[in-house]
C-alpha cells in the first residue's frame, strides 16, 4: 500500500529561525514528489516538485531534498517568517495520472511566534 | 489567487438537505477534480474529470454526485448527508493528467452537516 509519512506532526519555532519538515514514502512506481503550503482555511499551494532524477530544488527561502534510494525528502525553510506559520503537505506521484494517483501525507503544521 | 475559485466558503445544512458546492477555474485546463480533507487525515480523491468526462470515482458514497457541464465548471451535488461527512471539500485544476502537472487548489468550502 502505497503510503507518505511525514515528521514532526507539529513544530514551533522563532522567527528568524531555520527548520526541517520530513517525509518519508513507500509509493511505487515513483513519479514525482511535491511540497505544498496550505495556510487555515485555504487550499494548498505548490511549493516544488521533484523527479527521480532531482536531489535538490528551492523556492525562495524553501529547499526540498529528494533521496529516491532511502525515499526520504525533506523541506527546509530558512529565515522563517511569521507568514510561514501553515500546514505543509509532502505528496508522491506514482503513474501517469497527476490527479487519481497521488498519495497525500498528514503534514506538518508549523507554527512561528514573534 | 490560484485561478480556481469555489463557492460557497462555509457551508452547514442538515442532513435531509440538497446543496451544491461550486468550482470555477480561469486557467484554461482540461482537468478538474474534487477532494475531502477531513480534520487530521490526509486529502482524499474523490472525482476526477478530464475533457468534461468523468474518469474516476474514487468509491464515493452515492449521496455525493458530481457534474461537470463543461471544462471551466464543475459541481459537488449534496443530498442526506451524514455527519462523518463533515469536512474542507476542495476542487482542484491541471492542464491536463500527465503525471508531472501541477496542480492548483482552489480555498475549499467547510462543510458542516449536523
Amino acid at each position: 500500500k502505497n503510503q507518505v509519512e511525514q515528521s514532526p506532526q507539529s513544530l514551533i519555532i522563532l522567527e528568524g529561525k531555520n527548520c526541517t519538515l520530513q517525509c518519508n514514502y513507500t509509493v511505487s512506481p515513483f513519479s514525482n514528489l511535491r511540497w505544498y503550503k496550505q495556510d487555515t482555511g485555504r487550499g494548498p499551494v505548490s511549493l516544488t516538485i521533484m523527479t527521480f532524477s532531482e536531489n535538490t530544488k528551492s523556492n525562495g527561502r524553501y529547499t526540498a531534498t529528494l533521496d529516491a534510494d532511502t525515499k526520504q525528502s525533506s523541506l527546509h525553510i530558512t529565515a522563517s517568517q511569521l507568514s510561514d506559520s501553515a500546514s505543509y503537505i509532502c505528496v508522491v506521484s506514482s503513474g501517469i495520472n497527476a490527479g487519481n494517483m497521488l498519495t497525500f501525507g498528514g503534514g506538518t503544521r508549523l507554527m512561528v511566534k514573534p | 489567487e490560484t485561478g480556481v475559485t469555489q463557492t460557497p466558503r462555509h457551508l452547514v445544512m442538515g442532513m435531509t438537505n440538497k446543496k451544491s458546492l461550486k468550482c470555477e477555474q480561469h486557467l484554461g485546463h482540461n482537468a478538474m477534480y474534487w477532494y475531502k480533507q477531513s480534520a487530521k487525515k490526509p486529502l482524499e480523491l474523490m472525482f476526477v474529470y478530464s475533457l468534461e468526462e468523468r474518469v474516476e470515482n474514487n468509491s464515493v458514497p452515492s449521496r455525493f454526485s458530481p457534474e461537470c457541464p463543461n471544462s471551466s465548471h464543475l459541481f459537488l451535488h449534496l443530498h442526506t448527508l451524514q455527519p462523518e461527512d463533515s469536512a474542507l471539500y476542495l476542487c482542484a485544476s491541471s492542464q491536463d493528467r500527465g503525471t508531472n502537472e501541477k496542480l492548483f487548489f482552489g480555498s475549499g468550502t467547510q462543510l458542516s452537516v449536523l
